[in-house]
C-alpha cells in the first residue's frame, strides 16, 4: 500500500522559489510515475508535471515550462517539485500523486502542501 | 477555463440519485480512460472511479460511472449527507500531453 507524505506549509516572497518534497513508502518507488498538481484557493485541479524516477526524465505542463523542476531521489524514495519566480498567482495547495499512466488515474494522493506567496 | 466541462453545482435530497456529467473531446475523454475524484473541504482528492467505470476497493457500489464517446457520467444513488463534496473528472489529453480536469461539481445533499 503506497503512501505519499509531503513536506510542510511554506510562505514565500514574490520572485523567490519553493521546493516541496513527496516521500513514498510501502511500494516499489522507481517504476511508477509521480505527478504534481496544484489547487488555487476555491479553484479546480491543475496538473503541473510528473516523473518516473527510474527514467529520471520529468515532463512539465506547458504553463510551467521554464519555471518547474521535478527531480527524484531513489535512495530516499522522495520526489521534489521546485517552482521558481513565484507570484501571488502561485498561492495554492500543491499535491503529489501516484500516476497510473496506463489507465489514467491518480492514486494515492499526498496530503497537500500549502504554499503562500505574499510580500 | 477547464478543458473538461462539468456543472458547477448540483443538489438533491437524501436518498435520491444524482448524475454528474463531464464533457470533453476526442483528444481526451474520447481516446483515454476517465477517472473521478471526490474531495471534501480541506482534504486531498480521493480516487472514486478509474478505467471509466471501475471502483477501487472500499468505494461503495452507490457510486457508478460510464463513458460514451467524448462524455462521461458519474452517478451516485442513495445520497447521504456525507456525500457532500466536490467531484472532479479527469483524464489524459493526448494533444496537450497533460492531465486535464473538469472544473469540479459541488454536490449539496439538502
Amino acid at each position: 500500500q503506497v503512501q505519499l507524505v509531503q513536506s510542510g506549509a511554506e510562505v514565500k516572497k514574490p520572485g523567490s522559489s519553493v521546493k516541496v518534497s513527496c516521500k513514498s513508502s510501502g511500494d516499489t518507488f522507481n517504476t511508477y510515475k509521480i505527478s504534481w498538481l496544484r489547487q488555487a484557493p476555491g479553484q479546480g485541479l491543475e496538473w503541473m508535471g510528473g516523473i518516473v524516477p527510474l527514467f529520471a526524465t520529468p515532463k512539465s505542463a506547458q504553463n510551467f515550462q521554464g519555471r518547474l523542476t521535478i527531480t527524484a531521489d531513489g535512495s530516499t524514495s522522495t520526489v521534489y517539485m521546485e517552482l521558481t519566480s513565484l507570484t501571488s498567482a502561485d498561492t495554492a495547495v500543491y499535491y503529489c500523486a501516484r500516476d497510473d499512466y496506463s489507465l489514467n488515474f491518480l492514486d494515492p494522493w499526498g496530503q497537500g502542501t500549502l504554499v503562500t506567496v505574499s510580500s | 477555463q477547464s478543458v473538461l466541462t462539468q456543472p458547477p453545482s448540483m443538489s438533491a435530497a437524501p436518498g435520491q440519485k444524482v448524475t454528474i456529467s463531464c464533457s470533453g473531446s476526442s483528444s481526451n475523454i474520447g481516446n483515454n480512460y476517465v477517472s473521478w475524484y471526490q474531495q471534501f473541504s480541506g482534504a486531498a482528492p480521493k480516487l472514486l472511479i478509474y478505467d471509466n467505470y471501475r471502483r477501487p476497493s472500499g468505494i461503495p457500489d452507490r457510486f457508478s460511472a460510464s463513458k460514451s464517446g467524448t462524455s462521461a457520467t458519474l452517478g451516485i444513488t442513495g445520497l447521504q449527507t456525507g456525500d457532500e463534496a466536490d467531484y472532479y473528472c479527469g483524464t489524459w489529453d493526448s494533444s496537450l500531453s497533460a492531465w486535464v480536469f473538469g472544473g469540479g461539481t459541488k454536490l449539496t445533499v439538502l
